[in-house]
């Protein structure tokens, strides 16, 4: 099994553009989430999803977006970069709907907004 | 609100040389308590999960603990290969889909 996927694995980002960090899980997790992971500050939630069309707002929602169309993935979307959003991003996936606590999380996607 | 303190920030240990990292909480209704070992470029690695005070649990060389107020990882006997970062998370009854980190203690354990 691939467990979580992530990509790009870097990215560089002109202020103002948008993109989008794609998700991926294989092992039909219901739980998926997005953390952002900045020196000293922790891995702090953006979004998450308990399961298909469901979604809802973390700690530092503002300026990302999210949608789970499907079981498997769970995209982040910048849809105008600023250089505050220059951190690294990690996918995490867990089975239930966040019951267990173990998360599986990607290598994560490094993003640098200049 | 809840959060999470990790200490210290970073330790340096010589090979052999026992130590403890400390996880302190302040939570609404604790669910569950959870370290992590997350490697240079890696994303984290799940180890434990503790959710009662008095709990422990032992993996190799790790051993984790659970008061009322905060968690230890003892760490004996380290070897090179334990050299990482260690974060503590935790999740609230009251909203059990959101888990919040500390910034982790970095562990250096040198030959």
């Amino acid at each position: 099994n691939a467990g979580v996927t992530q990509t790009p694995k870097f990215q560089v980002l002109k202020t103002g553009q948008s993109m989008t960090l794609q998700c991926a899980q294989d092992m039909n997790h219901e739980y998926m989430s997005w953390y952002r992971q900045d020196p000293g500050m922790g891995l702090r939630l953006i979004h998450y999803s308990v399961g298909a069309g469901i979604t809802d707002q973390g700690e530092v929602p503002n300026g990302y977006n999210v949608s789970r169309s499907t079981t498997e993935d769970f995209p982040l979307r910048l849809l105008s970069a600023a250089p505050s959003q220059t951190s690294v991003y990690f996918c995490a996936s867990s089975p239930g709907q966040g019951t267990t606590g173990e998360l599986f999380f990607g290598e994560g996607s490094r993003l640098t907004v200049l | 609100e809840d959060q999470v303190t990790q200490s210290p920030e970073a330790l340096r240990l010589q090979e052999g040389e026992s130590s403890s990292l400390n996880c302190s909480y302040t939570v609404s209704g604790l669910r569950g308590l959870f370290w992590y070992r997350q490697d240079p470029g890696k994303g984290p690695e799940f180890l434990f999960t503790l959710y009662s005070a008095g709990e422990e649990k032992e993996k190799e060389r790790l051993k984790a603990t659970l008061t009322k107020k905060e968690s230890f990882l003892h760490i004996t006997a380290p070897k090179p290969e334990d050299s990482a970062t260690y974060l503590c998370a935790v999740q609230a009854r009251h909203n059990f889909n959101k888990f919040y980190f500390g910034s982790g203690t970095k562990l250096n354990v040198k030959p």
